[in-house]
């Protein structure tokens, strides 16, 4: 089992709808959790993070942790072709490591 | 500008050869990370330092070293490259580790042939 599972899509939206992105971490002790957004052959930017069970909101962004799931997810409302990347999940386990999922590519089309 | 940069941008190199990537920040981040990319791996680390001369193994260290003798700087080597070591490379920075927002070079595509 990963440590970080994401489904790698792609996960395709139309504009204006509200994109679910989800990710499962295995390690119960882990306490930060980030999502991280990449452009097709760019580095990745941090656009969320989250430390405690409940929602976090940015904007059109908002993180929501499960502690209890293992469950940590990202909501995009009003999605916009912008959007469109690869959204990296990553999560401080107990070891102080960060690992990161395997991405989920969005595709928002107009 | 200040920032993290990594250079080469690109790099092709055979296999058994001795590699190194070279990584620059202008922030005095104490923090500094190497990762690789690979599809359907994400990003994993390599190696991490948490200030000059500590550094510390990550996920997939091994054919790898990396050495910090000065804040700004946060090299990697490959010893003796192999096709396996095909892939982006990413450097990091962080103010206060791992637990805070990592920023990122603009990476390094190595093909070893």
């Amino acid at each position: 089992q990963k440590e970080v599972e994401q489904n790698s899509g792609p996960l395709s939206v139309p504009e204006g709808a509200i994109a679910s992105l989800n990710c499962t971490y295995s390690d119960r002790g882990s306490q930060s959790f980030f999502w991280y957004r990449q452009y097709s052959g760019k580095s990745p930017e941090l656009i969320m993070s989250i430390y405690s069970n409940g929602d976090k909101e940015d904007g059109r962004f908002t993180a929501q942790l499960n502690k209890a799931s293992q469950y940590v997810s990202l909501l995009i409302r009003d999605s916009q072709p912008s959007d469109s990347a690869t959204y990296l999940c990553a999560v401080t386990n107990q070891g102080g490591k960060l690992i990161f999922g395997q991405g989920t590519e969005l595709s928002v089309k107009p | 500008d200040a920032g993290i940069t990594q250079s080469p941008r690109y790099k092709i190199t055979e296999t058994g050869r001795q590699v190194t990537l070279m990584c620059h920040q202008t922030w005095s981040h104490s923090y500094m990370f190497w990762y690789r990319q690979d599809l359907g791996h994400g990003l994993r680390l390599i190696y991490y330092s948490a200030a000059a001369d500590i550094t510390d193994k990550g996920e997939v260290p091994d054919g790898y070293v990396v050495s910090r003798s000065k804040t700004e700087n946060f090299p990697l080597t490959l010893e003796s490259a192999t096709r396996s070591q095909t892939s982006v490379y990413f450097c990091a920075s962080s103010e206060g580790g791992l637990n805070e927002k990592l920023f990122f070079g603009s990476g390094t595509q190595l093909s070893v042939l």
